[in-house]
C-alpha cells in the first residue's frame, strides 16, 4: 500500500531536549515536504526537499532542521525543542513538486513541548 | 506578500444541496491551485489541482473553478452528504513550484 508513515505519532518532551521526527515513504517520490498546523493558522511549510542531500526552507524553518540521506525518508530535528513548537506536524510527499503535484500526507505527529 | 484566504470558517449545508467554498487569493494568480479534504485528527488527502489556464477541472461530484480575474477559486460539491462533513483546505506554489501555502481551511458540515 502506498503510503507515508510517520513516528512517533504522539510525543511528550520538555524545553530543550532533542527530538527527531521520523517520515518514510514508499512510492519512490522525489519531493518530501515538513508541515506543522496550527488553529488559526492553517498548514505552513516548514522545509522541503528536492531530492537526496538537496533541501530548502519553507515558510517557518527556525528551530528545525531536516536531512534527506535517502529518497524515502526525511526526517525532522528539533535540536532544541521550546513550548512554541508545541504543534501537529504532516510530512508530505510527491512525484513531483508539490504545487504541481498530488501530495501524499502522513497521518501526523501531535508534539507537545512542556 | 501572496496571501490566500478562505470565505469562512464553517458552511452548514442541507444533505442534496451543493456546497460552495470560496479562495481568494492577492497580487498574482498562482500557477496551480489545490484543492484538500482534511478529517480531524489526520493528514490532508488531495481531491483536486487545477492550472492557471484552466477555467474549470471535475471529478465525480467536485468541482473546481478558477476564476484570475477575480483572483478566486470555487470549489463545488454537488449532492452533497453527510460524510462529506470534513475541512476543506486550498493551497497554492508561491515562487517555486516546491513552496506551497495553505489556507486555514473551510469547515463543511452537512446536515441529514
Amino acid at each position: 500500500e502506498a503510503q507515508v508513515t510517520q513516528n512517533p505519532r504522539y510525543l511528550i518532551t520538555v524545553t530543550g531536549k532533542k527530538l527527531t521526527v521520523t517520515c518514510s515513504q514508499n512510492m519512490n517520490h522525489e519531493y518530501m515536504s515538513w508541515y506543522r498546523q496550527d488553529p488559526g493558522l492553517g498548514l505552513r511549510q516548514i522545509y522541503y526537499s528536492m531530492n537526496v542531500e538537496v533541501t530548502d526552507k519553507g515558510d517557518v524553518p527556525e528551530g528545525y532542521k531536516v536531512s534527506r540521506k535517502e529518497k524515502r525518508n526525511f526526517p525532522l530535528i528539533l535540536e532544541s525543542p521550546s513550548p512554541n513548537q508545541t504543534s501537529l506536524y504532516f510530512c508530505a510527499s510527491s512525484l513531483g513538486p508539490a504545487g504541481e503535484e498530488t501530495q501524499y500526507f502522513g497521518p501526523g505527529t501531535r508534539l507537545l513541548v512542556l | 506578500s501572496q496571501k490566500i484566504e478562505q470565505n469562512s470558517e464553517a458552511l452548514n449545508i442541507q444533505e442534496g444541496k451543493t456546497a460552495t467554498l470560496t479562495c481568494n487569493y492577492t497580487n498574482y494568480s498562482p500557477a496551480y491551485l489545490q484543492w484538500y479534504r482534511q478529517d480531524p485528527g489526520r493528514g490532508p488527502v488531495f481531491l483536486l489541482l487545477i492550472r492557471e489556464n484552466e477555467k474549470e477541472k471535475r471529478k465525480e461530484r467536485l468541482k473546481v473553478t478558477f476564476d484570475t480575474t477575480l483572483k478566486q477559486s470555487l470549489f463545488h460539491i454537488t449532492a452533497s452528504q453527510p460524510a462529506d462533513s470534513a475541512t476543506y483546505l486550498c493551497a497554492h506554489t508561491t515562487g517555486g513550484y516546491q513552496k506551497v501555502t495553505f489556507g486555514i481551511g473551510t469547515k463543511l458540515q452537512v446536515i441529514p
